[in-house]
């Protein structure tokens, strides 16, 4: 089984500052990695995800992560935050073998964007 | 861009009614998930298909029940509302193989009040 760990429930950012939102995750297996983000009132969006290959991945809003096998982890980061970017954040992961593609999320990370 | 429906997008009830929450999606993919979300809280798997005429529960327990008669519908039914269901339902889908296996894609939800 899988499990991932959000350890920021809230983060507050200023406007134009740079982010990181961070996810840790375990597991017996491989696994793939993903990061959705949900607006209010709204289903989840897929942001970026990590299925192979280089473990620096490029998502959709100038958002990117990086898959560390070592550490277990797969942060998300933003070099500089819109208030667009105000929404909740979830990780999520699901083992890489066939028959086994349930996501498992984290209790995701509210990012407010402070004018 | 995935398209994926879920309606209503909110419903208010009394406590016994029975409802059913809607989901359709018009990409062809055989695997359909409905989760359950509490305000701040992560998704929890409730029930799952991979095909016409498969439905397993997901894992958490849940008192509703789904149906996959047709590929591209994935209802959801509770013979007796209670206030403990309150919560905001959502549905995904996926595709059967290729590399976009694991990749979920979500519905706007359902915010069901019971009253």
């Amino acid at each position: 089984a899988q499990s991932v760990t959000q350890l920021d429930s809230q983060v507050p950012v200023f406007e134009e500052a740079p982010v990181e939102l961070r996810c840790n995750y375990s597991s017996s297996v491989s696994v793939y990695l993903f990061w959705y983000v949900q607006y209010p009132n709204q289903g989840l969006q897929l942001l970026l995800k990590y299925l192979s290959g280089s473990t620096l991945v490029k998502g959709i809003n100038g958002f990117e992560a990086e898959f560390n096998k070592s550490q277990t982890s797969f942060h998300l980061r933003k070099p500089s935050v819109h208030i667009s970017d105000t929404a909740e954040y979830f990780c999520a992961v699901s083992a890489s073998n066939f028959g086994n593609e349930k996501l498992t999320f984290g209790t995701g990370t509210r990012l407010t964007i402070i004018p | 861009e995935a398209d994926i429906y879920q309606t209503p997008r909110y419903l208010v009830i009394g406590t016994g009614k029975k409802i059913t929450l809607e989901c359709s999606q018009t990409m062809g993919h055989d695997k359909m998930y409905w989760y359950q979300q509490d305000p701040g809280m992560e998704l929890h798997l409730i029930h799952y298909s991979y095909g016409v005429n498969s439905t397993e529960k997901g894992d958490l327990s849940s008192e509703s029940t789904v149906s996959r008669i047709r590929t591209e519908h994935f209802p959801l039914t509770l013979e007796s509302a209670r206030p403990s269901h309150t919560s905001q339902y959502l549905c995904a889908s996926s595709p059967h193989g290729g590399s976009a296996k694991n990749i979920q894609y979500f519905g706007a939800g359902t915010r069901l009040s019971v009253l």
